[in-house]
This record gives structure tokens, C-alpha cells and sequence, in this order.
């Protein structure tokens, strides 16, 4: 089975600390992504990264960074987290190509205060 | 860019009805169309999906409807089990000019109350 770890369930961080979100798949996938979830705005894409140290900006791409610097490795980066940043966040990773099914880690709830 | 909208935001049945999901979108160049079933506490997952060449596709109690000239397509979930409870998403991408990204609904939740 495919495994999507996200690092941890649940964080607590203040304002302005350089917040580490890690996730690591098992399957050699090419592509993995970060997506926030919020009531109501459903799932939105904040970055993306189709090869190793590839990266591409999502919908929502302010105020966060991301570093793929392993195929098995995609770490979102919260430069100065905000209180506006309180949110669920999910890895996935997708074979690529036509492989199209995405696979989901089980969330990141974040609270910043 | 592609735009997803799906409706209604909580659906609410008794164990044994029948549920309906409607998703429409923006592009007409989506071919794929997904739909990811989140429990709780848990990331979401795929359950069925449906690609442009066909109308409709059904695996047990689900099926998913499509229908490109209005761009929107539909989960149907039959007979509903307690165990159907969860939040739904739609997503639609286009599959095969490139790298593909899946946007994403705002999503559904299904209550099925026994």
C-alpha cells in the first residue's frame, strides 16, 4: 500500500516562528503537493513539485515555501507563521503522468498563536 | 484556470436513501474527474473517478455521471450505510498534456443517520 507520513497530527506554534511541516511517501512517486483545508474553501493548493528540487507555486503560495530536496521527501516551510495560517494542511503524491490517483497523508491540524 | 463548484455543502439522508452530489466546472479541456471521500481524522481518498470519453460509471453502490456539453458531473451513492458518513470532494484536471494538477471542490458532507 501507498504511504503518505506526515510528520506530525497536531502543532501549536507562535507568531512569527519558522514553522516545518514534513512529509515522506513510499512510493517513488514523481509528484507530491501541499494543500491547506478550510471550512467551506475545501481543498487549495499552496505548492507543488513534480521532480526533485522542482518546484511550482500553487493557488495560494503567499507566506509559505516548500524544499524537495529527496523524491521521497516534500517539507512545506512557514516562514513567519501567522495566525491566518491556522489551518489543516495535507501532503499527497500522484505517480505522474497518467498515473492520476492521489494519495493523501492523514493532516497536519496547525494552531498558531 | 479550472474552477470547481459543488453543492450542497451538508447533505443530510437516512440510512438507505439514496445521496446525490453535483459538481460543475470551468475548463473544457478536463478529461479527469475524481471524487475523494475524507473521515474523519484521516486524509482523503479516492473512490471512484471518470475520464471524459465516458457518461457513466458505477462500482457497488456508487456511481459518477458525467455530462461535458453542461460541465458537470454527479455522485450517486445508493442504499446509504452509516458508515458512508464523511466529507466528499469533487476534483477535475486535465490528464495527458503534461503535468496535471487536480482542483479541488469545496466539498460535501454526507450525514447518514440510522
Amino acid at each position: 500500500d501507498v504511504k503518505v507520513t506526515q510528520s506530525s497530527r497536531y502543532l501549536v506554534k507562535r507568531t512569527g516562528e519558522k514553522v516545518f511541516l514534513e512529509c515522506v511517501q513510499d512510493m517513488d512517486h514523481e509528484n507530491m503537493f501541499w494543500y491547506r483545508q478550510d471550512p467551506g474553501l475545501g481543498l487549495r493548493l499552496i505548492y507543488f513539485s513534480y521532480d526533485v528540487k522542482m518546484k511550482e507555486k500553487g493557488d495560494i503560495p503567499e507566506g509559505y515555501s516548500v524544499s524537495r530536496e529527496k523524491k521521497e521527501r516534500f517539507s512545506l516551510i512557514l516562514e513567519s507563521a501567522s495566525t491566518n495560517q491556522t489551518s489543516m494542511y495535507l501532503c499527497a503524491s500522484q505517480g505522474g503522468s497518467m498515473n492520476t490517483e492521489a494519495f493523501f497523508g492523514q493532516g497536519t491540524r496547525l494552531t498558531v498563536v | 484556470g479550472e474552477n470547481v463548484e459543488q453543492h450542497p455543502s451538508t447533505l443530510s439522508v437516512q440510512e438507505g436513501d439514496s445521496a446525490v452530489i453535483k459538481c460543475t466546472y470551468s475548463d473544457s479541456a478536463s478529461n479527469y474527474f475524481p471524487w475523494y471521500k475524507q473521515e474523519l481524522g484521516k486524509g482523503p481518498q479516492l473512490i471512484i473517478d471518470i475520464r471524459s470519453n465516458v457518461g457513466e460509471k458505477k462500482d457497488q453502490r456508487i456511481a459518477v455521471t458525467l455530462n461535458k456539453t453542461a460541465k458537470h458531473f454527479s455522485l450517486h451513492i445508493t442504499e446509504t450505510q452509516p458508515e458512508d458518513s464523511a466529507v466528499y470532494f469533487c476534483a477535475a484536471s486535465e490528464v495527458g498534456t503534461g503535468f496535471q494538477k487536480l482542483v479541488f471542490g469545496t466539498g460535501t458532507r454526507l450525514l447518514v443517520s440510522p
